[in-house]
């Protein structure tokens, strides 16, 4: 089985502070990760995925993820907030499984 | 390139009545997969579906939910007499190769059901 725990439902932060969206992962085979950002009324978009390649991962917007095998992390940052960053964002894991999400993370983006 | 289309966009329905959701995944993808969304939650899996194949419905309600993803046209996920509890945000995703593997999985705009 595959489950993903995100810590902290609601994150603020000032604009031009670090971004950390936390997510933990639990998973019986070698896991696939994914961070998805959500804007209001909309879709999903996906940010970045782990592809077991390299354990920093680069996405789009600025962000990036790094996989610790030790920690069972996947945590999602951003060296400096902007405005347009406030969304929701889900962490989610698939390997024997179709995408299992977490409960997603609200980022407010405060001037 | 158009993207994942879902309609409608929004839909309301009476108590008792069917809610019928269209989605149409990318052009080259035959992997489609629903997902319901409920207020302060996360996107629980429903269904994942091939070319006129259920693959894996692990997560469809036993009773009054189905799904289809027939050889010609869009995948419907239709919803019988439904209730107040059925009103939610539904998203179909669609990817190029199956669930299970490292692929990347495209999410269309979603349908907002509201059951009233």
């Amino acid at each position: 089985a595959q489950s993903v725990t995100q810590l902290g439902s609601h994150v603020s932060v000032s604009e031009g502070a670090l971004v950390l969206l936390r997510c933990n992962y639990s998973s019986s085979v070698p896991p696939y990760l994914f961070w998805y950002v959500q804007y209001p009324n909309q879709g999903l978009q996906l940010l970045l995925k782990y592809t077991s390649a390299a354990t920093l991962v680069k996405g789009i917007n600025g962000f990036e993820a790094e996989f610790k095998k030790s920690e069972t992390s996947f945590h999602l940052t951003k060296p400096s907030a902007h405005m347009s960053d406030a969304a929701e964002y889900f962490c989610a894991v698939s390997g024997n499984t179709p995408l299992v999400f977490g409960k997603g993370t609200r980022l407010s983006v405060i001037a | 390139n158009a993207g994942v289309m879902q309609n409608p966009r929004h839909l309301v329905r009476r108590r008792g009545q069917e809610a019928r959701l269209r989605c149409s995944p990318m052009k080259g993808h035959s992997h489609v997969y629903w997902y319901r969304q409920l207020p302060e939650e996360g996107l629980k899996f429903m269904v994942y579906l091939q070319k006129e194949n259920i693959i894996d419905e692990s997560g469809m309600p036993k009773e009054r939910f189905s799904a289809e993803f027939p050889k010609e046209g869009p995948s419907i996920l239709r919803i019988q007499q439904v209730v107040r509890g059925d009103s939610a945000a539904y998203f179909c995703a669609s990817s190029r190769q199956g669930a299970y593997m490292n692929t990347e999985a495209f999410f269309g705009q979603g349908t907002r059901l509201t059951v009233v």
